[in-house]
């Protein structure tokens, strides 16, 4: 089975821009998670999609949003980008039933710089 | 703040010997993974142990879970150069689908 995709792998932006990134899972997960990892905070939950619905949300400012399709292939977005927002942005999909995901596999991240 | 916390925060060692991690949580869990990151990359998914179970292998990987404690620890045997990245512990507690990642050992193998 193919891995978990993520494009584009790295992006650069300016202040005051939005982005929309993509995550496409592996083949048959419905659950697919969106993290921010910094230097500073670590990783951080940003939210959680099943069956294109936001079942779980972190602490994360409303300019962060996310969406999830029928295939299951994911999106977020960041709106009004701040330089506070540079960090890799990885996807992770996981089998579930319909309980708390196990095992999540993660994609390689989308690198994104904000000048 | 971090449900789970690794220690060391830096691990050097020579190839061939063991490295060890520790992870100690807060809250009980239903269960706590590790995973591994090469630098700047994706996480992969390294052992999953339930809060049921106190010991995991996976080749050169074992894992003890001692929930009296809190705490986890992560052993690789025989350590090689392709070792070399950052080590996460991350736990699911109560009803939560949310995992909680620590900040991650840094572990570097010298050939």
């Amino acid at each position: 089975k193919a891995g978990v995709t993520q494009t584009p792998r790295y992006l650069i932006k300016t202040r005051g821009q939005q982005v929309t990134l993509s995550c496409s899972p592996i083949s048959g997960h419905r659950s697919v998670s969106w993290y921010q990892q910094t230097p500073g905070q670590g990783l951080q939950f940003l939210f959680e999609y099943f069956s294109e619905t936001q079942r779980n949300k972190g602490n994360f400012p409303g300019r962060f949003s996310g969406r999830q399709f029928s295939n299951s292939r994911s999106e977020m977005n960041v709106s009004t980008l701040e330089l506070g927002d540079s960090a890799l942005y990885l996807c992770a999909s996981s089998w579930t039933s319909g309980g708390a995901p196990d095992t999540q596999y993660f994609g390689p991240g989308t690198r994104l710089t904000v000048l | 703040s971090q449900q789970g916390e690794e220690d060391p925060q830096a691990l050097s060692i020579q190839e061939g010997e063991n490295a060890t991690m520790n992870c100690s949580y807060k809250t009980s869990i239903n269960n706590l993974q590790w995973y591994r990151q090469n630098s700047g990359r994706g996480l992969v998914h390294l052992i999953l142990i339930r809060s049921n179970e106190r010991e995991k292998h996976s080749g050169r990987l074992r894992v003890t879970l001692d929930t009296s404690k809190k705490s986890s620890s992560l052993l690789i045997t025989a350590s090689r150069a392709a070792d070399t990245a950052s080590y996460f512990c991350a736990t699911r507690s109560g009803g939560s689908y949310i995992p909680t990642f620590g900040r991650g050992t840094s572990l570097i193998v010298h050939p």
